[in-house]
């Protein structure tokens, strides 16, 4: 199994909603992504786990909190959002080549087809 | 943050014409990989190359990279209606940790 899953494969919520974006992948892969990409530009990267822990937060607002429970599901929970959230949000997984020096991928990455979300 | 430029920003191409597409990179790099991303949905991985390799194939296509002038280019040959997307190079730096994007080019191929 080659593919990564995510639900929902829309949303709309206001911004008091709390919500939760999942993603899942069967690969055995132990790294995995969060994207968030607007219209018309390149994927950007919010955070990367691998074996579980967070090892890279690219700054992002704490509205945005990611979870990783097990080694095959991503979590993405929401909280508070503004509208200039919308957008797609992507997961991704990759084999990990190591942990050393912070080191999480040199491989190819796998992608969801993302979640399409407005906030309201 | 972006890593590379892409050139062009859009093409349009008859079927059965070939597609190039340029990168170009600022630091230096462990490898670069080109995705394809069909019109609101998820990145396709098509090829990566090793900063120690100069050309790569795979089916109808055919990478380049230079490091010496950082850039990298994707040639689609024979392309077809199917052929339209996004095109995205992206490279993972010496310490491999993360990959970065550059802003693409739109191809339409028609038919």
């Amino acid at each position: 199994d080659t593919e990564v899953t995510q639900t929902p494969k829309h949303l709309v919520m206001g911004m008091t909603n709390k919500k939760s974006l999942k993603c899942e992948q069967h690969m055995g892969h132990r790294a995995m992504y969060w994207y968030k990409q607007k219209a018309k530009k390149p994927p950007e990267l919010m955070f990367v786990y691998s074996y579980e822990k967070l090892s890279i937060n690219e700054s992002v607002p704490s509205r945005f909190s990611p979870e990783c429970p097990n080694s095959s599901l991503l979590n993405l929970h929401l909280h508070a959002l503004q509208p200039e959230d919308s957008a797609l949000y992507l997961c991704a997984s990759s084999q990990d080549r190591g942990l050393s020096g912070g080191r999480v991928s040199y491989n190819e990455q796998f992608f969801g087809p993302g979640t399409r979300l407005t906030v309201l | 943050s972006q890593q590379g430029e892409e050139d062009p920003q859009a093409l349009s191409i008859q079927e059965g014409e070939n597609a190039t597409m340029n990168c170009s990179y600022k630091t230096s790099i462990n490898n670069l990989q080109w995705y394809r991303q069909n019109s609101g949905r998820g990145l396709v991985h098509l090829i990566l190359i090793r900063s120690n390799e100069r050309e790569k194939h795979s089916g109808r296509l055919r990478v380049t990279l230079d490091t010496s002038k950082k850039s990298s280019s994707l040639l689609i040959t024979a392309s077809r209606a199917a052929d339209t997307a996004s095109y995205f190079c992206a490279t993972v730096g010496l310490y491999g940790n993360k990959l970065v994007f550059g802003a693409g080019t739109i191809l339409r191929v028609k038919s």
